[in-house]
């Protein structure tokens, strides 16, 4: 089975540029969920969707991220405009539906934000 | 937020030791899970052991879970320098959905 795709691997840009991250999840898998990891930490979950609804933006900083799971399969994480901070490693995953149900992740996007 | 924390945050061990991280949590869980992660990879998941569950083995993995004092520990016996890596706890919290929280991640290094 092929894992969890995202692209680009790493992404160095300006403050203040807008950037955009794309996963595409396991087939099947209904739950994506996108999570921020800085350095030396865990990952924090900054969305999660079951199918085209996202059910937990509640760690989205809405003011300049966005997401979008059109037709409930790929999904695009976007930052406009990127700030220093927004630093991370951002990780996608993917499961089927469940509680029991263990996460896949993607390999993730290094961004670099000079 | 972080539900859970990982102690000790780095672990230095010889090839062939038993290798023991603990997690501790704060809120009532459906079930904790362990993740592993490479330098610069994604997550890989290890195992799952469901709140009404003590123990649970997978191969050289060995999780305990106990809900009174909210805390579960991994342990890893006969390491390998391949077992290099740093290691997560996850919850999902009961009532939760399928929101898993991660902890802060204990950084294992297997020496030859």
């Amino acid at each position: 089975e092929a894992g969890v795709v995202q692209s680009p691997r790493y992404k160095i840009i300006e403050k203040k540029q807008p950037v955009a991250f794309w996963c595409n999840p396991i087939s099947g898998h209904n739950t994506l969920y996108w999570y921020r990891q800085n350095l030396g930490q865990g990952p924090e979950l900054l969305i999660r969707y079951e199918n085209e609804e996202a059910v937990d933006d509640s760690q989205l900083p809405k003011d300049r991220f966005s997401a979008e799971r059109l037709k409930g399969v790929d999904s695009t994480l976007k930052i406009q405009p990127a700030e220093l901070g927004d630093s991370a490693v951002y990780l996608c995953a993917s499961s089927p539906a469940g509680e029991y149900s263990p996460l896949h992740f993607g390999n993730g996007t290094r961004l670099t934000v000079t | 937020s972080q539900q859970g924390e990982e102690d000790p945050q780095a672990l230095s061990i010889q090839e062939g030791e038993n290798a023991t991280m603990n997690c501790s949590y704060k809120t009532s869980i459906n079930n904790l899970q362990w993740y592993r992660q490479n330098s610069g990879r994604g997550l890989v998941h290890l195992i799952l052991i469901r709140s009404n569950e003590r123990e649970k083995h997978s191969g050289r993995l060995r999780v305990t879970l106990d809900t009174s004092k909210k805390s579960s520990s991994l342990l890893i016996t006969a390491s390998r320098a391949a077992d290099t890596a740093s290691y997560f706890c996850a919850t999902i919290l009961t009532g939760g959905g399928n929101k898993l929280t991660f902890g802060t991640g204990t950084q294992l290094k297997v020496e030859l």
